[in-house]
């Protein structure tokens, strides 16, 4: 059984570049969270989906930041035009439809110089 | 009331020791509780978890001690061994399906 998987797992980019980093779920998991976290500091809720939609996004940026699970393929998490203060890891977790438990993937660790 | 503080931030521990990490938090309406340990470049692990309706829950070395009157939960690690080094994350949520709302995070470095 695959866990969680991301990728790539580590991604660097130039400020106002955009980063697009992918997360496939476990197998029979039809939720995804999307979580940053910073040098040094926890881990911080970014937004929760579901197929096709948005169920929490009350941990995103405003702006330049969107998230999508589309009925096939991986959840897509979309930085624009990056700056430094990007620079993270990010995870990505699922769960099973009524279930709490969140199983992590490894993250994409994104550097912008 | 959206926060968990967990405490300490760092913790040595001699070998065979106890490893205790403590964590309080304010919005009663969070219903699950579970502990993640992380290694250096990995992804958070789930270790054990807790629900409100229990006061103790043990998982081989692992116990969660839960205290709902105080909003306070604590993670002890029975028999630390180095093995255990690494940085571990309380976590609360209302579920089903709820985001985690993360502690700080406690480095634990187990000595041989």
């Amino acid at each position: 059984n695959a866990g969680v998987m991301q990728n790539p797992r580590h991604l660097v980019r130039r400020r106002g570049q955009e980063a697009r980093l992918r997360c496939s779920p476990m197998k029979g998991h039809s939720h995804v969270y999307w979580y940053r976290q910073l040098p040094e500091e926890g881990l911080k809720f970014m937004v929760y989906l579901q197929k096709e939609n948005i169920i929490d996004e009350s941990g995103m940026p405003k702006e330049r930041f969107s998230a999508e699970f589309p009925k096939e393929g991986p959840s897509i998490l979309r930085i624009q035009q990056v700056v430094r203060g990007d620079s993270a890891a990010y995870f990505c977790a699922s769960s099973e439809q009524g279930m709490e438990t969140q199983y992590f993937g490894p993250g994409t660790r994104l550097l912008v110089l | 009331q959206q926060q968990v503080k967990q405490s300490p931030q760092s913790l040595i521990v001699q070998k065979g020791g106890i490893s205790i990490i403590n964590c309080a938090y304010e919005n009663t309406a969070f219903d699950y509780f579970p502990w993640y340990q992380q290694f250096p470049g990995k992804g958070p692990a789930l270790l054990i978890a807790i629900r409100p309706d229990v006061s103790e829950k043990k998982e081989g070395r692992f116990t969660i001690s839960f205290n709902k009157s105080a909003k306070q939960f604590s993670l002890h690690i029975m028999d630390s061994q180095p093995g255990d080094s690494a940085t571990y994350f309380c976590a609360a949520s209302m579920i089903p399906g709820g985001k985690l709302i993360f502690g700080q995070g406690t480095e634990l470095s187990v000595k041989p």
